[in-house]
C-alpha cells in the first residue's frame, strides 16, 4: 500500500524560505518510471503543478516558479524535499505530494501553509 | 489562466450523463501527452479517476470514462449520483513549458 505524508511549517513570514518534506512508503523512488510530484491549491482555487522528481533524478519544474523551487530526493529515507524561496502571501495554499506512475495515482492529504507577517 | 481549459461548471440530474471537456493545444494534448483526470471532493485530496486518457484505476466505477481527440480530451459520467458532486481536473504535460505538468482550471459538477 502506497502512502505519502507532507510535513513542514504551517506559518511562514514573507521573504522566508519554505521547506516541505514528503515522506512515503510502499514504493521505492529508485524504481524505473516512478516519480513524486508537488502540487498546491490556494484556498478556493484550482490545482497548480509545482515540480516533479523522477527515479533517475530528472526534475521538472513549473516554469512560472522555477527560479524559486528546488526538489531533491533521499532514496534511503524515502523522502522528497521541496524548497520554495522568497515566500509571499499569494503562496498561501495547501501543498500536496503525490506518487507518479500512471498519472498522480496516490496523493498525500496535504499540508496547509499560510504566509503572513 | 490555465494552460488547459475546462468549463467552470456543469450540472445534471441523478441518472443523467454529463461530459466535461478539457481543451489544450499542440504543445500539450495535441503533442501526444496523456491526459489524466482527478476528482476532488471539497476539503479532501484529489483522487485519480482516469489515467492515460481512458483507463480507470482499480475501484473507479465504469460510469466514468475518458477520451482524447486532437488537442482536447473529455470526461464522461453516466448514471449520475449524488456522490459524484465534486470538482474535476484534467492534467497533462506541456513541451513548451519544459515538459512541466499542467492542470485545467477545474470543473464544478453539481448534481441537481
Amino acid at each position: 500500500q502506497i502512502t505519502l505524508k507532507e510535513s513542514g511549517p504551517t506559518l511562514v513570514k514573507p521573504t522566508q524560505t519554505l521547506t516541505l518534506t514528503c515522506t512515503f512508503s510502499g514504493f521505492s523512488l529508485s524504481n524505473s518510471g516512478v516519480g513524486v510530484g508537488w502540487i498546491r491549491q490556494p484556498p478556493g482555487k484550482a490545482l497548480e503543478w509545482l515540480a516533479l522528481i523522477y527515479w533517475d533524478d530528472d526534475k521538472r519544474y513549473s516554469p512560472f516558479l522555477k527560479s524559486r523551487l528546488t526538489v531533491t530526493k533521499d532514496t534511503s529515507k524515502n523522502q522528497v524535499v521541496l524548497t520554495m524561496t522568497n515566500m509571499d502571501p499569494v503562496d498561501t495554499a495547501t501543498y500536496y505530494c503525490a506518487h507518479r506512475r500512471m498519472g498522480l495515482d496516490v496523493w498525500g492529504k496535504g499540508t496547509t501553509v499560510t504566509v503572513s507577517s | 489562466q490555465s494552460v488547459l481549459t475546462q468549463p467552470p461548471s456543469v450540472s445534471g440530474a441523478p441518472g443523467q450523463r454529463v461530459t466535461i471537456s478539457c481543451t489544450g493545444s499542440s504543445s500539450n494534448i495535441g503533442a501526444g501527452y496523456d491526459v489524466h483526470w482527478y476528482q476532488q471532493v471539497p476539503g479532501t485530496a484529489p483522487k485519480l479517476l482516469i489515467y492515460g486518457n481512458s483507463n480507470r484505476p482499480s475501484g473507479v466505477p465504469d460510469r466514468f470514462s475518458g477520451s482524447k481527440y486532437g488537442t482536447s480530451a473529455s470526461l464522461a459520467i453516466t448514471g449520475l449520483r449524488a456522490e459524484d458532486e465534486a470538482d474535476y481536473y484534467c492534467q497533462s504535460y506541456d513541451s513548451s513549458l519544459s515538459d512541466s505538468g499542467v492542470f485545467g482550471g477545474g470543473t464544478k459538477l453539481t448534481v441537481l
